[in-house]
């Protein structure tokens, strides 16, 4: 079955600094990748979105990639803000099937 | 626009009732999405619907729940009966594309936090 892997363990890292989060997973190639944001009580809200033939893709502060070949993409958060806390989920669409599959999800805490 | 509108937004019953919970999806959106969230478990898609068509029920717990989605403006989830190990937070989402392949960014509700006695 599909699985969608994300660092259980939540992020610390000082402001500032670049954060990085991990989306791993197994037993698909998903036709795209999004990322989205969620902050404690409230629903998600997408960030971006990048596309199998897509290496890499950036929105001010952000930056996606996706390897295909690895079946990862990466988060990056530069020059981070204490309001970036928050949990982010990667999620993945089954292209045969139009479901959007979320990840569990990695907590960021940055530290002024 | 008001964006994907949940209820109600706290829900706290006994084991045993039913509970109906409630999403308007944003206006001209064509695919709809209920997922519920737990600390174990994360955000788990329970059903989609593709204008107002149920495309995806296989992520439904079991015939206890149900949805429906009677137009295009509206759709239900119900639980009958309630048991506490359904308590969680379960979300509405909506859709601009028309589903299947490439469904695209989803806008999601504040969601319903449910909790069953």
């Amino acid at each position: 079955s599909q699985k969608i892997e994300q660092n259980s363990e939540a992020l610390n890292i000082q402001e500032g600094k670049t954060a990085t989060l991990t989306c791993n997973y197994t037993n698909y190639s998903p036709a795209y990748l999004q990322w989205y944001r969620q902050d404690p009580g409230r629903g998600p809200v997408f960030l971006l979105l990048i596309r199998e033939n897509e290496k890499e893709k950036r929105k001010e502060r952000l930056k996606v990639t996706f390897d295909t070949t690895l079946k990862q993409s990466l988060f990056h958060i530069t020059a981070s803000q204490p309001a970036d806390s928050a949990t982010y989920l990667c999620a993945l669409e089954y292209s045969d099937t139009g479901k959007l599959i979320f990840g569990q999800g990695t907590t960021l805490q940055v530290k002024p | 626009d008001a964006g994907v509108i949940q209820s109600p937004r706290h829900e706290v019953t006994e084991m045993g009732q039913e509970v109906t919970l409630r999403c308007k999806p944003i206006s001209g959106h064509n695919s709809l999405f209920w997922y519920r969230q737990t600390m174990m478990r994360g955000l788990e898609l329970l059903i989609y619907f593709n204008n107002n068509v149920p495309i995806d029920d296989s992520g439904m717990p079991e015939d206890r729940f149900s949805a429906k989605m009677p137009n295009a403006s509206f759709s239900t989830l119900k639980i009958q009966p309630s048991e506490p190990r359904d308590s969680a937070v379960y979300f509405c989402a909506s859709s601009p594309s028309g589903g299947g392949a490439n469904t695209g960014e989803l806008f999601f509700g504040e969601g319903s936090r449910l909790t069953v006695l």
